[in-house]
C-alpha cells in the first residue's frame, strides 16, 4: 500500500513561513490535499489538488507538489494556525491514505 | 449549507459492535460518496470505509472483515465496527466526498468519541 511520510513536528517564529512536507514514491503524479486539526475539532480542508485553496481559507496557505515530495507552507504564520496537519492521497486501491500527520507549534 | 452530525453510544463494551449513525442536514446523501474515519487518542487520521448512495462500498483492508457502512435514510448512513477492543476508542467523524476527483473531504461532522472499556 501507498504510504506517506510527515514530519512529526514543525515549529515557526510568529509571523515567519512554516513549510509541512509530505514524501511518498512519486507523488508528484497523484494529487494531494492538506486538513488543517485543532484540538477538539473536526478536521478542516486548507489545500485541495496540490495548491488550491477552498473558499475561507487565507491567501497565507498555499501548496505545492513535485517528484517524491508535496509541500504545504504557511506565511506570516500565527498563533491561531497552531494545529495539526494532514496530507492524503488516493492509492492505487481506492483506499484512502493519509500521512502521519505533523503538530505545527507557532513560537 | 450541508452539516453532518455523528451520533451512537459513548462507551462500548470490548468484543461487542460498535454502531454510529452520520445524519446529514441541508442536504441529502444522494449523488455523493460519503466517508467514515477515525482518530484514536495521540494517534493520526484513520480512513475506515466509504460508501456511494446507491450502495458502493470500500474499506480500510486493515479493518475490513470488521467493518460494514450502509446507507440508512435519505439523509442517514451508519458504521458498525465488530469486536472491538481498546485500540478502537478514538473519535470517529463522518464526512461527505467532493464531486471532483480526486476526491477530498469537506465538509466533516464535529466527531464522537467512542471508548472500549468495561
Amino acid at each position: 500500500s501507498y504510504e506517506l511520510t510527515q514530519p512529526l513536528s514543525v515549529s515557526v517564529a510568529l509571523g515567519q513561513t512554516a513549510r509541512i512536507t509530505c514524501g511518498g514514491n512519486n507523488i508528484g503524479n497523484k494529487n494531494v490535499h492538506w486538513y488543517q486539526q485543532k484540538p477538539g475539532q473536526a478536521p478542516v480542508l486548507v489545500i485541495y489538488r496540490d495548491s488550491n485553496r477552498p473558499s475561507g481559507i487565507p491567501e497565507r496557505f498555499s501548496g505545492s507538489n513535485s517528484g517524491n515530495t508535496a509541500t504545504l507552507t504557511i506565511s506570516r504564520a500565527q498563533a491561531g494556525d497552531e494545529a495539526d496537519y494532514y496530507c492524503q492521497v488516493w492509492d492505487s486501491s481506492s483506499t484512502v491514505v493519509f500521512g502521519g500527520g505533523t503538530k505545527l507549534t507557532v513560537l | 449549507q450541508v452539516q453532518l452530525q455523528e451520533s451512537g453510544p459513548g462507551l462500548v463494551k470490548p468484543s461487542e459492535t460498535l454502531s454510529l449513525t452520520c445524519t446529514v442536514s441541508g442536504g441529502s446523501i444522494t449523488s455523493y460518496y460519503w466517508s467514515w474515519f477515525r482518530r484514536p487518542p495521540g494517534k493520526g487520521l484513520e480512513w475506515i470505509a466509504y460508501i456511494y448512495y446507491s450502495g458502493n462500498t470500500n474499506y480500510n483492508p486493515s479493518l475490513k472483515s470488521r467493518v460494514t457502512i450502509s446507507v440508512d435514510t435519505s439523509n442517514q448512513f451508519s458504521l458498525r465496527l465488530s469486536s472491538v477492543t481498546a485500540a478502537d476508542t478514538a473519535v470517529y467523524y463522518c464526512a461527505r466526498h467532493s464531486h471532483d476527483n480526486p476526491n477530498w473531504f469537506d465538509p466533516w461532522g464535529q466527531g464522537t468519541l467512542v471508548t472500549v472499556s468495561t
